[in-house]
């Protein structure tokens, strides 16, 4: 059984630029979450989708957007990027009911310079 | 807004000892607890989940506990082994929602 897998492992980027990253999430899980995490810091909750809807986010702005597709993978969609956005990015799958838990793959390292 | 920290930050101890790393979060209406271990660069394990009606959670050498009321959690490892040294993350659902609030995570180094 593949846990959570996330493509590109890492990735490297110029200011201004757009980056799409991806997530398949484990098997029999329908929601997927995403996460940024800066160097010595937790993760930070980005936004969430369940039924290929975008159901909570956090506090990102407009440039961060998302997906998710009929077979419950997700895209994670970063537009004009920043220094700032240089970081570990998260997906955790999950599902939608119960008190289950929370898997996360390996993380793609973005660097913008 | 539930916040959540985790003390202490960073943590080193020689081989076969036994320690404790603290979890303490603001809100009490939570669905769970999650304890997670990140090695360096990379992404996170999920090492023991403690739903609202528990007390404990036991795998192996790792022991979560509990106690929603004065909102902390301990995640207790025996016989620690270098193989342990990481990160150590714990994570409640936020009021109400399923997105995950993380502490900043205790820098564990297990000295051979």
């Amino acid at each position: 059984d593949a846990g959570v897998t996330q493509s590109p492992t890492h990735l490297i980027k110029t200011r201004g630029q757009q980056v799409t990253l991806r997530c398949s999430p484990k098997s029999g899980h329908d929601t997927v979450s995403w996460y940024q995490q800066a160097l010595g810091q937790g993760p930070q909750f980005i936004f969430q989708y369940y039924e290929e809807e975008e159901r909570q986010r956090g506090n990102f702005p407009d440039r961060f957007s998302g997906h998710q597709f009929p077979n419950y993978s997700s895209e994670l969609n970063v537009n004009a990027l920043l220094l700032g956005d240089s970081a570990l990015y998260l997906c955790a799958s999950s599902l939608v009911r119960g008190n289950t838990e929370a898997f996360f793959g390996q993380g793609t390292r973005l660097t913008v310079v | 807004k539930q916040e959540v920290t985790q003390i202490p930050a960073a943590l080193s101890v020689p081989e076969g000892e036994n320690l404790v790393l603290n979890c303490s979060f603001t809100d009490s209406a939570i669905y769970n607890l999650q304890w997670f271990r990140q090695d360096p660069g990379k992404g996170l394990t999920s090492l023991l989940l403690i739903q609202s009606s528990q007390r404990e959670q036991t795998s192996g050498r790792l022991n979560a506990s509990l106690d929603k009321s004065s909102g902390r959690s301990t995640l207790y490892i025996a016989a620690s082994q270098p193989g342990d040294s990481a990160t150590y993350l714990c994570a409640v659902p936020d009021t109400g929602r399923r997105a995950l609030t993380f502490g900043s995570g205790t820098r564990l180094q297990v000295q051979p």
